[in-house]
């Protein structure tokens, strides 16, 4: 079974601020998956990455995928209170059932 | 707007009682999940039905038995719980990915109930 390693665990920013998580693995991933979870809510997808070097954008956030697809950050540009969060990371290998990290929990503060 | 909607939202329940949790989607998909999100853990998968056939059991305990009588709806009957099994218990579904692969194409959540067994 894959592991999904996500840093940090914990985040606690002000508004403007600009941020980094990490989602990392020994395994190699076909695809990997970025979701945030709200209080009360069920997680909901952000964005599929599928090519090694991978670079997408959505907004304020971009995401990559490493080059050996073994690892992906999630940037996060002028944080808002809206950002706030839990951020998982899901990898799919090969048609596999997907695996997630453990997450890392973003409060943005005004 | 999710697609996917769970029932009870709440449940509290004493270790003897049998209970049972509720998935429905409308999102015309042919795959659906049980995940338990506990507090120190990652999301673990339960159980994944495929056109209304159960294809993946993660070794859960017995305890917990799922039900898929339609691509629309997913049970999860609960019985003689323990304490540790408290969690989020979300459902998902997705359409099968183009070779029959469940983790391609996008998951959809529902937004869990909250279980605690006293």
């Amino acid at each position: 079974t894959q592991l999904l390693e996500q840093s940090p665990q914990f985040l606690s920013i002000q508004e403007g601020e600009n941020l980094t998580v990490y989602c990392n693995s020994s395994s190699v991933f076909s695809s990997l998956q970025w979701y945030r979870q709200e209080p009360g809510e069920g997680p909901v997808l952000l964005v599929t990455v599928v090519t090694g070097g991978e670079v997408k954008k959505l907004k304020r956030l971009t995401f990559q995928f490493g080059d050996a697809r073994k690892d992906s950050s999630l940037h996060i540009t002028a944080a808002q209170p809206g950002d706030t969060g839990l951020y998982l990371c899901a990898a799919n290998n090969a048609g596999n059932m997907l695996t997630f990290g453990g997450g890392t929990r973003l409060m943005v503060k005004p | 707007e999710t697609g996917v909607t769970q029932t009870p939202r709440h449940l509290v329940m004493g270790m003897t009682n049998k209970k049972s949790l509720k998935c429905e989607q409308h999102l015309g998909h042919n795959a659906m999940y049980w995940y338990k999100q506990s507090a120190k853990k990652p999301l673990e998968l339960m159980f994944v039905y495929s056109l209304e056939e159960r294809v993946e059991n993660n070794s859960v305990p017995s305890r917990f038995s799922p039900e898929c009588p339609n691509s629309s709806h997913l049970f999860l009957h609960l019985h003689t719980l323990q304490p540790e099994d408290s969690a989020l218990y979300l459902c998902a579904s997705s359409r099968l990915g183009t070779s029959g692969g469940f983790g391609a194409d996008t998951q959809y959540f529902g937004p869990g109930t909250r279980l605690t067994v006293l």
